[in-house]
């Protein structure tokens, strides 16, 4: 069964650093996305991305933040300089035009 | 976008059905119903989606009144790996913006 795959599992950076967290969604989806959830609270929704371009952001996807598809299979998301506030699961969702999203297992970021 | 409104937690146990409702007003008329599923540090997973009347699927059956204003999800005989937090979505289908509520925290005990 085609799935999401996002890398790396866990990454620990240094408050400042730049961080990119890459994502392999399933290959003929359309609609990509990128979610985080802090411990313990609600999946909160960042960016959602089509046609090479943001559909829609929220108002925590500041300009600390940016997405990409580089070559066509990845979608990565880059936050510039971390705070210690970005320490959470970062999950990649990806969709057809059906509404169901498909998430990857997530990146757990830890800004120390 | 409308918004929805869930219990915060419900407990159960094995072998029974449960039922968790949610509300939402505010559903515009191209608007479908979605459910997901989550466990402990892993990704929401799709459950199942409605339109209107009645869904069913192979892990769960969505009843959806004709005003639309509610839906609930039914989880027939659970078990204990039924145990997540389970959300409603209420959106149109190429939305892009889907935002996730606060979800319902299901308990099951042996």
């Amino acid at each position: 069964e085609p799935e999401v795959t996002q890398t790396p599992s866990h990454q620990v950076t240094q408050m400042g650093q730049e961080v990119i967290l890459r994502c392999v969604p399933i290959s003929n989806h359309l609609y990509f996305y990128w979610y985080r959830q802090i411990l313990g609270q609600k999946v909160e929704f960042l960016v959602s991305f089509y046609n090479n371009e943001i559909s829609e952001k929220s108002e925590i996807f500041d300009d600390q933040f940016s997405v990409e598809r580089p070559d066509g299979s990845n979608f990565t998301l880059k936050i510039r300089s971390t705070k210690l506030e970005d320490s959470a699961m970062y999950f990649c969702a990806s969709s057809e035009s059906t509404g169901e999203l498909f998430f990857g297992e997530g990146s757990r970021l830890t800004v120390l | 976008l409308a918004k929805t409104t869930q219990p915060i937690s419900m407990d159960s146990y094995e072998g029974q059905e449960v039922n968790i409702t949610c509300s939402h007003n505010n559903i515009a008329t191209n608007d479908y119903i979605t459910w997901y599923q989550q466990f402990p540090s892993q990704g929401p997973r799709f459950i199942i989606q409605g339109y209107k009347t009645k869904v069913t699927n192979e892990v769960a059956s969505l009843f959806i009144p004709a005003d639309r204003k509610s839906s609930t999800l039914s989880l027939p005989r659970v078990s204990l790996s039924d145990t997540a937090v389970y959300y409603c979505l209420v959106g149109y289908s190429s939305a892009s913006k889907i935002i996730f509520g606060s979800g319902t925290r299901l308990s099951i005990r042996p």
